[in-house]
């Protein structure tokens, strides 16, 4: 199994609701990321996680709040988001962070709007 | 800081044409070289990467690329594109200099013509 998934693939939420996007790999990778990304830009990194530790935050508003409930899960909870924030979010995954790794293995997104 | 440059956001290209997308970065130290590609709607696939060895690396769809050290760069090259060749190109660096998170170019806008 070489893939990333990540659910719901679109959401739709108001600026008072919560959320949660998933994402899940079985490549024993114990490095997983997230990131943003805006239309015809590359993806900005929000958040790494390495061995289940966040190891890295890129000064993201608190709106957003990782999670690594095991070394296969990463969930990134949402609460009153802005408009701004309507984004496709990408979750990855590498065999290590942090170090001379490989490359990262990508899902394919969820498309998040917020209205 | 480390930077990546992709020296054309917008390529138009004929079928059959023969393909080049620039990428140079700005680190002077040891990196690890990523060509990613976005497909309309899909998710970025990794092409080709260049961590040690031979400069010139061959990737998936008959894509290469060639690491030129002196250069600082990373240039994409495709012989013959073809119509589904159409997509979004990043190229991507990592580095000690960079805590090895990935740095990326703005990225390259393709399309090619039927």
């Amino acid at each position: 199994d070489t893939e990333v998934t990540q659910t719901p693939k679109h959401l739709v939420m108001g600026m008072t609701n919560k959320k949660s996007l998933k994402c899940e790999q079985h490549m024993g990778h114990r490095a997983m990321y997230w990131y943003k990304q805006k239309a015809k830009k590359p993806p900005e990194l929000m958040f790494v996680y390495s061995y289940e530790k966040l190891s890295i935050n890129e000064s993201v508003p608190s709106r957003f709040s990782p999670e690594c409930p095991n070394s296969s899960l990463l969930n990134l909870h949402l609460h009153a988001l802005q408009p701004e924030d309507s984004a496709l979010y990408l979750c990855a995954s590498s065999r290590k962070a942090l170090a001379n790794s490989p490359e990262q293995f990508f899902g394919p997104g969820t498309r998040l709007t917020v209205l | 800081a480390q930077s990546v440059s992709q020296h054309n956001h917008h390529v138009i290209l004929s079928e059959a044409a023969s393909l080049e997308l620039g990428c140079n970065y700005s680190y002077g130290g040891t990196v690890n070289l990523f060509w990613y590609v976005q497909y309309p709607g899909q998710h970025l696939q990794l092409l080709l990467k260049y961590f040690s060895g031979d400069p010139l690396v061959k990737g998936i769809k008959g894509f290469e690329a060639e690491f030129i050290k002196s250069k600082f760069s990373f240039n994409l090259r495709k012989p013959s594109v073809q119509w589904s060749d159409t997509a979004e190109y990043f190229c991507a660096v990592n580095a000690l200099d960079s805590n090895y998170q990935l740095i990326w170019g703005a990225g390259t806008k393709l399309i090619i013509k039927p």
